[in-house]
């Protein structure tokens, strides 16, 4: 399995801009996690869907935020309008619930937004 | 919300062995105690997880009291490509309420 993937790698983009950030989970998993890390905050959790509906989204910073997941294979996390303070690595992580008490997520390589 | 506080940072040298200790005093009967390893520009990595006692794989050992307040991650014999940032945290049964702490930054130096 390739892994989660996740698209683009790098963005830099100007204030004001839209941003949309993509991610594949692995095949077969049915939660996803969107996160996002700065030095000044840390990992933070944004938003998880289970079966591609949001379960908790407690952690989007606001309403210029806004993740969607059409089927299990795709999700989007969307900025509009981006600002400077969006700049950070954001990860993309999936998991099964399978049949046991496993709280292994498996977390995409990120993606690097820097907003000018 | 299970709060856990762990040590900033820690140094070791190659082939120590190295324990990083959580403490979560306000764990929940359901919670799982998870640890991850997490190197530069790269996502965390899980290493392992337990309910209580201890727990072994190929990677580490994680020892959970029967107070379950606290637990304690051990890396045995460190290499210079342990160093990383290990965080840890307490999971709801049926991913609930979570998030990830500071994390204690590892540097294994020769």
């Amino acid at each position: 399995d390739a892994g989660v993937i996740q698209s683009p790698r790098h963005e830099v983009t100007e204030m004001g801009q839209e941003v949309t950030l993509r991610c594949k989970p692995i095949s077969g998993h049915d939660y996803l996690f969107w996160y996002r890390q700065t030095m000044m905050r840390g990992l933070e959790l944004l938003i998880y869907f289970n079966n591609n509906v949001p379960i908790d989204d407690s952690g989007m910073p606001e309403d210029r935020f806004s993740a969607k997941m059409p089927n299990a294979s795709f999700s989007t996390l969307k900025i509009q309008p981006s600002e400077p303070r969006d700049s950070a690595v954001y990860f993309c992580a999936s998991t099964s619930a399978g049949g046991g008490r496993s709280y292994e997520q498996y977390f995409g390589p990120g993606t690097r937004l820097t907003v000018t | 919300l299970a709060k856990t506080t762990q040590p900033i940072s820690m140094d070791s040298y190659e082939g120590q062995e190295v324990n990083i200790t959580c403490s979560h005093n306000n764990i929940a009967t359901n919670d799982y105690i998870t640890w991850y390893q997490q190197f530069p520009s790269q996502g965390p990595r899980f290493i392992i997880q337990g309910y209580k006692t201890k727990v072994t794989n190929e990677v580490a050992s994680l020892f959970i009291p029967a107070d379950r307040k606290s637990s304690t991650l051990s890396l045995p014999r460190v290499s210079l490509s342990d160093t990383a940032v290990y965080y840890c945290l307490a999971i709801t049964d049926s991913w609930g309420k979570f998030q990830f702490g500071a994390g204690t930054q590892v540097v294994v130096t020769p």
